[in-house]
């Protein structure tokens, strides 16, 4: 059962439009992320967030913003969307496991974004 | 550079064939190595986790080993099913932050047929 929810799982819009992908995580995790996923190829992290009040930007520059206002919410906002920002977006929260202090992600199921 | 290389690319076997992915990586250093299962138009799911000192790591049907002197992973499926058919994903991690800084691989895109 999914504990990491996004939404809208997809998503057809115009140039130009502002468009904003909403995650949620129900178990408290402290740390959030944003990854970008084209067919074929590996994830790449746009965003992460260490907790409320705290993002970075990740190794893929991108023209998206994120807020983390709460623990469990971690949005992501286009303010004016272009083809080139076609992709699977996917949210991902974390917690330190084990005795290794291991980072483990639990993804959401993605959000397909298709910019017209 | 920090790389991960997986093979093969894709791969199609038949429903209770057994199948060994690749994972190859040059990321130093060395923090953890994760597998993970994608289905298609779906997030990852984690399917094992390995630490330095760890050889091998099963869950279920999935058997993964570690040899971190030469950087190879291999994740070993037996007895395949339909359901089996996803990408699966090497990333490796590394100690140069607080945060672990993840090196995905592109994937090997696993086809079980009935």
């Amino acid at each position: 059962e999914a504990d990491i929810y996004q939404t809208p799982r997809y998503l057809v819009i115009g140039t130009g439009k502002k468009i904003t992908l909403e995650c949620s995580q129900t178990m408290g995790h402290d740390k959030m992320y944003w990854y970008q996923q084209d067919p074929g190829m590996e994830l790449h992290l746009i965003h992460y967030s260490y907790g409320v009040n705290s993002t970075e930007k990740g190794d893929l520059s991108s023209e998206s913003t994120v807020s983390r206002i709460r623990t469990e919410h971690f949005p992501l906002t286009l303010e004016s969307a272009r083809p080139s920002h076609t992709s699977q977006y996917l949210c991902a929260s974390s917690v330190t496991q084990g005795p290794s202090g291991a980072n483990v992600l639990t993804f959401g199921a993605g959000s397909r974004l298709t910019v017209l | 550079k920090n790389q991960v290389e997986q093979s093969p690319q894709s791969l199609i076997i038949l429903e209770g064939k057994n199948c060994t992915l690749q994972c190859n990586y040059t990321v130093s250093p060395f923090s953890n190595l994760r597998w993970y299962k994608q289905d298609t138009g779906r997030g990852p799911v984690s399917l094992t986790i390995m630490t330095f000192s760890e050889n091998t790591k099963s869950n279920g049907r999935y058997t993964a080993t570690l040899d971190a002197d030469t950087k190879q992973s291999s994740l070993h499926i037996t007895a395949s099913q339909l359901s089996d058919s996803a990408s699966y994903i090497c990333v490796v991690s590394d100690r140069g932050s607080t945060l672990g800084r993840l090196y995905f691989g592109r994937g090997t895109q696993l086809t079980v047929w009935p």
